[in-house]
């Protein structure tokens, strides 16, 4: 089964702060996503990536920048946080051509910006 | 604009009985729909798709969908629901031919109550 793990599971961060959100998947997919969760808001996606040092905006990137350093590992990071993140965060992987069936995602972290 | 409306936040229903959950997703081409469910502190699993074909589709645990491009609907239904199945439950559309690129449902809560 497909493995995305995220770290850490939960961040607790200061105003104008710097955050990293890091994802890692095991089974040499291709794509990845980093999504925002917030209640009354479904998923809504950040960035993503087709491959190894290359990155992608997605439909909210402001504030966000991702990088994509080994097909394994894709990271989201907040330069300056701000109350308005405060969210949970889910990465996702699919192999390349694959339709939206194969995401899987991660378990989530939850991140509290204060 | 693409959307998917899911008009009902929470459903509590006792376990044993039947269950619908509502899906109303607006989009002019070819949708590609799914079911996620998210159970507490995990990430989000497929459920079910449909692509094309026979409009009603199978998925795991018991769960299946039926399609109706009429009225542009993708409900969600159980004949006898378990506890276990209490969790949020995010109808997707998926915009066909772009990988990823997907449009999340708001989400309905469900509560099996004992």
């Amino acid at each position: 089964e497909a493995a995305v793990t995220q770290s850490p599971r939960s961040k607790v961060a200061v105003t104008g702060g710097k955050v990293t959100l890091s994802c890692h998947q095991t089974n040499n997919h291709d794509y990845m996503y980093w999504y925002r969760q917030d209640t009354g808001h479904g998923l809504r996606l950040i960035h993503y990536s087709y491959v190894a040092d290359s990155t992608e905006k997605g439909d909210i990137p402001d504030g966000y920048k991702a990088s994509r350093p080994s097909q394994e590992n894709f990271s989201l990071i907040l330069e300056l946080a701000s109350l308005s993140q405060t969210a949970v965060y889910f990465c996702a992987s699919t192999r390349q051509g694959e339709s939206a069936e194969t995401l899987y995602f991660g378990s989530g972290t939850r991140l509290t910006v204060l | 604009a693409q959307s998917v409306t899911q008009p009902d936040a929470r459903v509590t229903v006792s376990e044993g009985a039947s269950l619908q959950l509502r899906c109303k997703y607006s989009y002019s081409g070819t949708p590609y729909l799914f079911w996620y469910v998210q159970y507490p502190r995990q990430g989000l699993q497929l459920l079910l798709k449909y692509y094309s074909g026979d409009p009603v589709v199978q998925g795991v645990n018991g769960f299946e969908a039926e399609f109706s491009k009429s009225n542009s609907s993708f409900h969600l239904r159980k004949a006898s629901v378990h506890w276990s199945d209490s969790a949020v439950y995010f109808c997707v559309l998926s915009l066909a031919g772009n990988t990823g690129k997907l449009i999340f449902g708001l989400g309905t809560t469900l509560q099996v109550q004992p």
